[in-house]
């Protein structure tokens, strides 16, 4: 089953933060974050395995409470680079993603 | 080193035509994704693959078949394309054991 992201979208100005929510109704044993803009295709950011957390990316990073089946990605102090549709991904073999957040990044 | 190459990048086809996507990773990757994304959406898995020779159903498997005969090639077919079917289309490969899915530039498809 497909995980649940909120926001759907958010628009920020350079240097604001900004928190973006994953959560399943299936146990979660590891979660993927991934970044898209428009017309690539997505790029990994970072792999949160159960128990652990794991800082991957410039100033982003994310925490996993697997107890309560959620994972949320931190942006602080955000760039203009930021700006795409972030994905959460998680399920064993049958890889799923969430619908997407995206994310504007203002000047 | 070329990582997933996905052909063709761009189709177009009539309704009720067939046509195969072609995915191909020369990182010795066990397993294997297709994926679809509408436009403004998010990626839907249509089949994947966790070795030669298997393949399974995911979200969206309706309309579309795959064949993993090779290690590296994992082959997306549309035997009857219906417009719904436009959309573009993903590939992805990973190690076993599901480290940091490899993604393919996608293939856009119309379907008239």
């Amino acid at each position: 089953q497909q995980p649940v992201q909120s926001p759907q979208a958010v628009i920020l100005r350079e240097g604001e933060d900004a928190v973006i929510n994953c959560s399943s109704s299936k146990a979660l044993y590891s979660v993927h974050w991934y970044r898209q803009k428009h017309g690539e295709a997505p790029v990994f950011l970072m792999i949160l395995l159960k128990g652990g957390e794991q800082k991957g990316h410039d100033k982003i990073s994310a925490s996993f409470n697997e107890k309560k089946q959620q994972s949320s990605l931190y942006l602080t102090a955000s760039q203009l680079s930021y700006s795409g549709t972030y994905f959460c991904g998680t399920g064993g073999q049958n890889f799923v993603f969430g619908p997407g957040t995206r994310l504007s990044v203002l000047p | 080193n070329a990582g997933v190459t996905q052909t063709p990048k761009f189709r177009v086809l009539k309704t009720g035509q067939s046509m195969t996507l072609l995915c191909a990773q020369d990182m010795n990757h066990e397993y294997m994704y297709w994926y679809r994304q509408d436009p403004g959406m998010g990626l839907r898995l249509i089949h994947y693959s966790v070795g030669e020779g298997t393949t399974a159903k995911g979200e969206v498997p309706d309309g579309y078949n795959v064949s993993r005969l090779k290690k590296q090639n994992f082959l997306l077919g549309l035997e009857s394309a219906a417009p719904s079917q436009t959309s573009v289309y993903f590939c992805a490969s990973t190690r076993q054991g599901l480290g940091e899915l490899f993604f393919g530039e996608g293939s856009r498809l119309t379907v008239l």
